[in-house]
This record gives C-alpha cells, sequence and structure tokens, in this order.
C-alpha cells in the first residue's frame, strides 16, 4: 500500500519564477495538507483541502495557492519565488471520516531551492 | 493550539528506554496530545496521540499527567534507529485541521 506520494523530490527555481508541487494521498486518504519546513525548524502550515476546497489556512501569502483534484491529489502553486521560499515542501494526508483525530500521514517532502 | 515545550536535545542508550518530556501548561479540555518524529531527510511520522489517558502502540506509550499540563513519550528499548527529532503537539479535535510544529527534541540513540 502505497504511502503519501511526491513529485519532483528536488527543484531548483529562479527569483520570479512560478513553482508547482505535486502530491498523492495514501490510499484511502481524502484530505491533504501542506508544510514547509525551513532548514533547522519545525515544518509550518500553509493549508488543507478537503472535498476540493480549502478548508484552513496558515499564516501564509497569497502567493501560495493549491487546489486539489476528485481523485484526492493535490498541488501546491508558488508564484513569484522569494529566496526565503526555499524549504523542503511536506504533503501530509488523512481520513476524514475519523474526525480529524487520527494521525497524518507524510510524504517524504520536495527540496527546493530558489536561486 | 496551546504551546508545548521540549528539551532541546537528550542522549539514550542503546536497548534503554527513552523518556522523553513535554509541558503544555495551558492546555485545554479539548486538546489532545500528539507526538511525531522525522527521521533526517524524510517527512513527519505519526507515532501515538492522547486525551487523558496514557495510551501504547507497538512504537510508543504516552503517560499523560492527571491535570494534563505534562506528558512524557516512551520508546521502551531505543534502537539506532529512533535517533530523530520527536515533536510534541496539542491539538484540539475535530475542527481542528493543522499541526503547530516546535522545535522539538533532537534524540540521540548511542551504541
Amino acid at each position: 500500500d502505497a504511502g503519501v506520494t511526491q513529485s519532483p523530490t528536488h527543484l531548483i527555481k529562479t527569483r520570479g519564477q512560478q513553482v508547482t508541487l505535486r502530491c498523492s494521498p495514501k490510499s484511502g486518504h481524502d484530505t491533504v495538507s501542506w508544510y514547509q519546513q525551513a532548514l533547522g525548524q519545525g515544518p509550518q502550515f500553509i493549508f488543507q483541502y478537503y472535498e476540493e476546497e480549502e478548508r484552513q489556512r496558515g499564516n501564509f501569502p497569497d502567493r501560495f495557492s493549491g487546489h486539489q483534484f476528485p481523485n484526492y491529489s493535490s498541488e501546491l502553486n508558488v508564484n513569484a519565488l522569494l529566496l526565503g521560499d526555499s524549504a523542503l515542501y511536506l504533503c501530509a494526508s488523512s481520513f476524514v471520516g475519523t474526525g480529524g483525530e487520527s494521525g497524518y500521514t507524510f510524504g517524504s517532502g520536495t527540496r527546493l531551492t530558489v536561486v | 493550539d496551546a504551546k508545548t515545550t521540549q528539551p532541546t536535545s537528550m542522549d539514550c542508550a542503546e536497548g534503554r528506554a527513552a523518556n522523553l518530556p513535554c509541558n503544555h501548561s495551558t492546555i485545554s479540555g479539548n486538546e489532545y496530545v500528539y507526538w511525531y518524529r522525522q527521521i533526517h531527510s524524510q517527512g513527519p511520522q505519526y507515532i501515538i496521540h492522547g486525551l487523558k489517558n496514557n495510551e501504547t502502540n507497538e512504537m510508543a506509550s504516552l503517560i499523560i499527567t492527571e491535570d494534563r499540563k505534562s506528558s512524557t513519550l516512551i520508546l521502551p528499548h531505543a534502537t539506532l534507529r529512533d535517533t530523530a527529532v520527536y515533536y510534541c503537539i496539542v491539538r484540539a479535535g475535530a475542527g481542528s485541521y493543522q499541526l503547530t510544529f516546535g522545535k522539538g527534541t533532537k534524540l540521540s540513540v548511542i551504541p
């Protein structure tokens, strides 16, 4: 049973460009969350998607946007990249039927470097 | 969500029990205590969670004090593969979807 799959694993972009990261949730999961983890810090919540809508958002600017598809997979888009956007981007999935109390399953992340 | 306080780092001898403390003195009645760990270059891994009662699963035990202001994660027989950053997170139940990670405790298991 595949866990959470993220692509690509590594990415280098130039300041000002746009980037799209992809996530396939664990089989049976229907919610997807995105986190940003800077070097030496804990992950920071960006947003969560359920039923193809954003249902909670962390303290991130509108440059960060997302999408969830009918098959529950998700994309994270970041526009106008800044050097400070360099980080590990993590996707986490869960099954809403557990009432939000179960643990989340995380992927291994996409390492984004902005130069 | 309530804030948590954890030691920055801890060492544990291989084969011994690792006891990782967490303070969450402002926890509310509907907030759960979650533990995750992150091994280098991987995503966080769920370990265990609890509300009031002590919990045990195949990975660890979670001991929550009666006043719920602190808890301890216990790895009964630490191995080198348990070397990781351990995060204690307090989160409300239904309706709260984000995990608020602090800096966690860096556990080093020593041969």
